[in-house]
């Protein structure tokens, strides 16, 4: 059974980096096609597509924050880790970390998700 | 503003079928896979389909995937009130080099 839990700061202010850690059970990301994503969610708001990171360290962005983001993997403690920097309260959203299982993102899913954390950005 | 566009809201009685459609382009549905994601309130978003049309173990068959061209549907058979939730495309564009997601549809079973 595979499982997720993204974990991190529930608050965090203007200007401030973010750092979320997801960690999974159930499978590795050593292991050749898998992967782990980061999708967010304002309240109220759509889904928005964030990162991917893949076993062999292939990393993918979404354009309009790949500036201000950083996806990382640790194979040996079952983590992957998504920073992001000058935080503004429009970053306020439910923040996903997926498991993608099939190693080509033209083709790929998300299954299962973590439960979500909600990161709140205030002064 | 979503990259692929899905209509805000949809409705039917239990009992009844009902499609909600997912529109992209060339870059992104044209030539990528499309999945489908059910999110009840205030829970995680959950995988419906995948690879356009397939169910993963444990989805019952009352759901249904399907794309042509630039255009991706998702069909719901024998509504439920349970299948009230919103549902959201996604898939891989190309020259963004990154997934994209629609705007979500929300399901009104009446």
């Amino acid at each position: 059974q595979i499982t997720l839990k993204e974990s991190g700061p529930t608050l965090v202010k203007p200007t401030q980096t973010l750092t979320l850690t997801c960690t999974f059970s159930g499978f590795s990301l050593s292991t050749s096609g898998l992967g782990v994503g980061w999708i967010r969610q304002p309240p109220g708001k759509a889904l928005e597509w964030l990162a991917l990171i893949y076993w062999d360290d292939d990393k993918s962005y979404s354009p309009s924050l790949k500036s201000r983001l950083t996806i990382t993997k640790d194979t040996s403690k079952n983590q992957v880790v998504l920073t992001m920097t000058n935080m503004d309260p429009v970053d306020t959203a439910t923040y996903y970390c997926a498991h993608s299982p099939f190693g080509d993102p033209a083709r790929d899913w998300f299954d299962p998700w973590g439960q979500g954390t909600l990161v709140t950005v205030s002064s | 503003q979503s990259v692929l566009t899905q209509p805000p809201s949809v409705s039917a009685a239990p009992g009844q079928k009902v499609t909600i459609s997912c529109s992209g382009s060339s870059s992104n549905i044209g030539n990528n896979y499309v999945s489908w994601y059910q999110q009840l309130p205030g829970t995680a978003p959950k995988l419906l389909i995948y690879d356009n049309d397939r169910r993963p173990s444990g989805i019952p068959d009352r759901f249904s995937g399907s794309k042509s061209g630039t255009s991706a549907t998702l069909g719901i058979t024998g509504l439920q009130t349970g299948d009230e939730a919103d549902y959201y495309c996604g898939t891989w564009d190309s020259s963004l080099t990154a997934g994209v997601f629609g705007g979500g549809t929300k399901l009104t079973v009446l």
